[in-house]
């Protein structure tokens, strides 16, 4: 079965500092990775994702995510952290091709502090 | 992407009352999905809203308990029946493309809370 580690609950960040949020995936398959995060009071946006390809994807907002398949991990960067970024940061996989639903890691929250 | 519509944003209920959440969809979609996020906790599966059949339903949720409509490619709702005050969460509705590659996509979600 598919399964997603996200292992902090929390990452604080001074502003203008890089910043990276952790994922490791567990697949039989193949990994779809993909990043999303939520803003208070609002539903997840999709920020960015690795089917194939790049190890090193580029997303919305400035964020990157690097894919290593030796250590089964797909970690969230940002070179220069805003406050803004400061949100619910969420990984997910799917592993079979096909109509299955993404199975999503238990959530990173992101602090940016001025 | 995909614009999703959830209705309602949020609702106060009584215990032992049911609400139903509808989710509508700016274009027709292969995919829709109903998550619960309960309070400082991930995204968990409820079922997978098929259209002109039954939902499928995942380890843990029923029917009875959650009911859920589909009857075209751009409307579902989710029923949440006799509700505790276990059942305090966040109801997000998703939909997705028959492309694996394609992400899903979220609506605002429905945040209830049970007296």
């Amino acid at each position: 079965a598919q399964s997603v580690a996200q292992p902090e609950d929390q990452v604080n960040v001074a502003e203008g500092n890089p910043l990276t949020v952790k994922c490791t995936y567990s697949v039989s398959g193949n990994p779809y990775l993909f990043w999303y995060v939520q803003y208070p009071n609002r539903g997840l946006q999709f920020l960015l994702k690795y089917i194939t390809g790049d190890n090193l994807v580029k997303g919305s907002y400035g964020f990157e995510a690097e894919f290593n398949k030796s250590q089964t991990s797909f970690h969230l960067k940002k070179p220069s952290a805003l406050v803004s970024d400061s949100a619910l940061y969420f990984c997910a996989v799917r592993d079979i091709p096909g109509n299955t639903p993404l199975v999503f890691g238990k959530g990173t929250r992101l602090s940016v502090i001025a | 992407s995909a614009v999703i519509s959830q209705k309602p944003s949020r609702d106060i209920c009584q215990r032992g009352t049911s609400l139903t959440i509808q989710c509508q969809v700016d274009s027709q979609v292969t995919m829709m999905f109903w998550y619960r996020q309960q309070p400082g906790q991930s995204l968990t599966l409820i079922a997978t809203a098929n259209q002109g059949s039954e939902a499928t339903y995942e380890s843990g949720f029923v029917i009875d308990k959650f009911p859920i409509s589909r009857p075209n490619l751009t409307f579902s709702t989710l029923t949440v029946s006799n509700m505790s005050p276990e059942d305090s969460s966040i109801y997000l509705c998703s939909v997705g493309d028959a492309d694996s590659n394609q992400p899903q996509h979220f609506g605002d979600g429905t945040r209830l809370s049970i007296l």
